[in-house]
């Protein structure tokens, strides 16, 4: 595809459910990282993955938050036992190399989710 | 760790006219800046970014930035703006040795009205 993609575009979870937010890259991407934006507010880091492997999971708020990519390109973003607070858009970005700041990221158009 | 202040939460700007966002950092480390753009329903751009060499960095669209060490600040600039340019803007850093490990502002949002 010509840029990041993420799916759905809208999610709507009554508090309590799990949710999975669907990331995929630009293809050959090595690096991926996921982001959550709060309504107003710039966005803040969740994880990083190189490849398969998570690298940076600093971000991740709690212990319901949790991020795969088992083969190295798509990625899923998972919530188990949503609440209000995890309303926010949720960004992928990727980038071709592992790292290096001549790298640019390419972030997708996010998953916009409210929790009820 | 580091944090970064956007000064104006949103700049109303006549089409043609200077504008000029303000971005101040704070850092005990060597930082990499950036600066995005977010327009509606979009995903972040780059618009440009500082790495190391000359204080005065150009971007895409028109825009260009001064970084300042001695007043941690990175404001972006672009002499005659277009309606085009109405949206949010990011300021972001990242320390040297978290590349894409980025901490962004809250982001100032850019009205161009003709």
């Amino acid at each position: 595809g010509a840029g990041v993609s993420q799916s759905p575009r809208y999610k709507v979870a009554k508090r309590g459910q799990d949710v999975a937010l669907r990331c995929d890259p630009i293809s050959g991407h090595v690096s991926l990282f996921w982001y959550q934006q709060a309504l107003g507010q710039g966005p803040e880091f969740l994880t990083y993955f190189q490849n398969e492997a998570q690298l940076d999971k600093s971000g991740l708020p709690s212990d319901r938050f949790f991020a795969e990519r088992p083969e190295g390109s798509v990625s899923t973003l998972k919530i188990q036992r949503t609440q209000q607070e995890d309303s926010a858009v949720y960004l992928c970005a990727s980038s071709l190399a592992g790292a290096g700041a001549n790298e640019k990221l390419f972030f997708g158009s996010g998953t916009q989710l409210s929790v009820l | 760790a580091q944090s970064v202040t956007q000064l104006d939460s949103q700049v109303p700007v006549f089409e043609e006219a200077p504008v000029e966002l303000r971005c101040n950092y704070s850092s005990s480390v060597s930082v990499y800046l950036f600066w995005y753009v977010q327009y509606p329903n979009q995903g972040l751009q780059l618009l440009l970014k500082y790495l190391s060499g000359s204080t005065l960095v150009k971007g895409i669209n028109g825009f260009e930035a001064e970084f300042n060490k001695s007043q941690t600040s990175f404001h972006l600039r672009k002499p005659s703006v277009h309606i085009s340019d109405t949206a949010e803007y990011f300021c972001a850093v990242s320390d040297r040795g978290s590349w894409g490990k980025l901490q962004f502002g809250a982001g100032t949002q850019v009205v161009v009205t003709p």
